[in-house]
């Protein structure tokens, strides 16, 4: 079976920084592009931005752009997120979302002072 | 940044069909956009329903099906249950970018 799980997360003020992590197994994870997808409460959901599979290609929404910095180990077979500059509206549950659509359960991200 | 859009809502009877809609700012949508269709309902996760336009996974429900229709990715539901109740987005892989349309929710009634 596939696992997703996410780590980090948790509470920081505004303008502080965050790292989340991602740990895939039962896939062949080095083959995968990996994506970043939050859900704001009460919101939709949006996608963050992605990596390609030997981490070459990066691509982030606008508002993540300068902000957020996505890497991955596929030794490792994980995920990292980097978050800087945080504000308010980067509250949200994160998830990293391989190809395929593989979900974990998410970590909350809340910037709040 | 390119807006898919989707149904706000749709409502089917239990036992019925009805399909939901993706569409692009971009233009029609075609294979080449990878189209996902995920449920959500309330307080849990996402799942993935149908990824690359069509295809399901082992536990994705025989009677959801994904297809392109008149220019947009289609979800279609036929013989719907009450617990298919929820939230369904649609995402499209589009050129640098990928985007979730805003949802449909969709009542059994």
């Amino acid at each position: 079976d596939v696992q997703v799980v996410e780590f980090g997360g948790g509470l920081v003020q505004p303008g502080g920084s965050l790292r989340l992590s991602c740990a895939v197994s039962g896939v062949t994870f080095s083959t995968y592009w990996m994506n970043w997808v939050r859900q704001a409460p009460g919101k939709g959901l949006e996608w963050v931005g992605n990596i390609s599979p030997d981490g070459s290609g990066k691509y982030y929404v606008d508002s993540v752009k300068g902000r957020f910095t996505i890497s991955r180990d596929n030794a490792k077979n994980s995920l990292y997120l980097q978050m800087r500059s945080l504000t308010a509206e980067d509250t949200a549950v994160y998830y990293c979302l391989p190809g395929r659509g593989y979900w974990g359960q998410g970590r909350l991200v809340t910037v709040s002072s | 940044q390119a807006v898919v859009t989707q149904e706000p809502s749709l409502t089917v009877s239990p036992g019925g069909t009805v399909t939901l809609t993706c569409g692009s700012s971009t233009g029609a949508v075609t294979s080449g956009h990878y189209p996902y269709w995920f449920q959500q309902k309330p307080g849990q996760a996402p799942r993935t329903l149908i990824y690359d336009t069509n295809n399901r996974h082992s536990w994705t429900p025989a009677r959801f099906s994904g297809s392109l229709l008149g220019g947009k990715a289609a979800l279609t539901l036929s013989g719907a249950q009450p617990e298919d109740e929820a939230e369904y987005y649609c995402l499209l892989s589009l050129t640098g970018e990928v985007v979730f349309g805003g949802g449909t929710r969709l009542a059994v009634l």
